[in-house]
């Protein structure tokens, strides 16, 4: 699976939108790209994922350059419980690609 | 209802002791994994296994053992504890088909004394 680059920390001001973004330039034609976050002390939570397209869901929005090289989360109104660990991972669909962590960015969310 | 469960939550035991983690999930799925999560935060996959049979075993000493009775357990088996045990293990799941992303549990702390 493609490795990604993400920075290691962001912070955003409460009811801003947070943009987290994530470098992924050897993505292969079947990997998705997966965000995660981990909440302090919790497991891991899935946000959302996408092939190629733009999706959004109830949680945040994931944008995806035309070339697949990079994207982007975003957290529309960010809340204090948005503070977390955010995973970018690149994943291809088979059964034995496993979801491999990296480092993350770490979101702080200031009042 | 928890989709992931892990027992217990927290687990404080001595060194050369043997201890066991049970993990069950209740959403179906056919595949479910060991994750260990150590001091510096990083997450790193320790099993994977597929309607009961192990297809990934990561670089992971021999004195864990895995279990899977059935596709809805995932037992942690870990023999003679030593300190650098102790991390936060989380167990998930997912399907194998289509790209549904994994479900986790909340996690069991193990603290080797």
């Amino acid at each position: 699976d493609a490795k990604t680059t993400q920075p290691t920390s962001m912070d955003c001001a409460e009811g801003r939108a947070a943009n987290l973004p994530c470098n992924h330039s050897t993505i292969s034609g079947n990997e998705y790209v997966y965000w995660y976050r981990q909440i302090h002390s919790q497991g891991p939570q899935y946000i959302i994922h996408g092939l190629k397209n733009n999706e959004t869901n109830e949680m945040a929005s994931l944008i995806i350059t035309e070339d697949r090289k990079s994207s982007t989360l975003i957290l529309p109104h960010a809340t204090l419980r948005d503070t977390a660990v955010y995973y970018c991972i690149v994943r291809g669909r088979n059964a034995g690609n496993m979801l491999t962590f990296g480092g993350g960015t770490r979101l702080m969310v200031k009042p | 209802d928890t989709a992931v469960s892990q027992t217990p939550k927290y687990l404080v035991t001595q060194m050369g002791n043997d201890k066991s983690i049970k993990c069950e999930q209740n959403l179906g799925h056919d595949t479910m994994y060991w994750y260990k999560q150590d001091s510096k935060k990083f997450l790193k996959i320790m099993f994977s296994y597929n309607n009961k049979e192990l297809i990934i075993n990561e670089t992971v000493p021999n004195r864990f053992s895995p279990k899977s009775p059935d596709k809805a357990h995932l037992n942690l088996h870990i023999n003679s504890l030593e300190l650098g045990d102790s991390a936060v293990y989380f167990c998930a799941s997912s399907q194998s088909t289509g790209v549904t992303g994994y479900t986790f549990g909340s996690g069991t702390r193990l603290t080797v004394v």
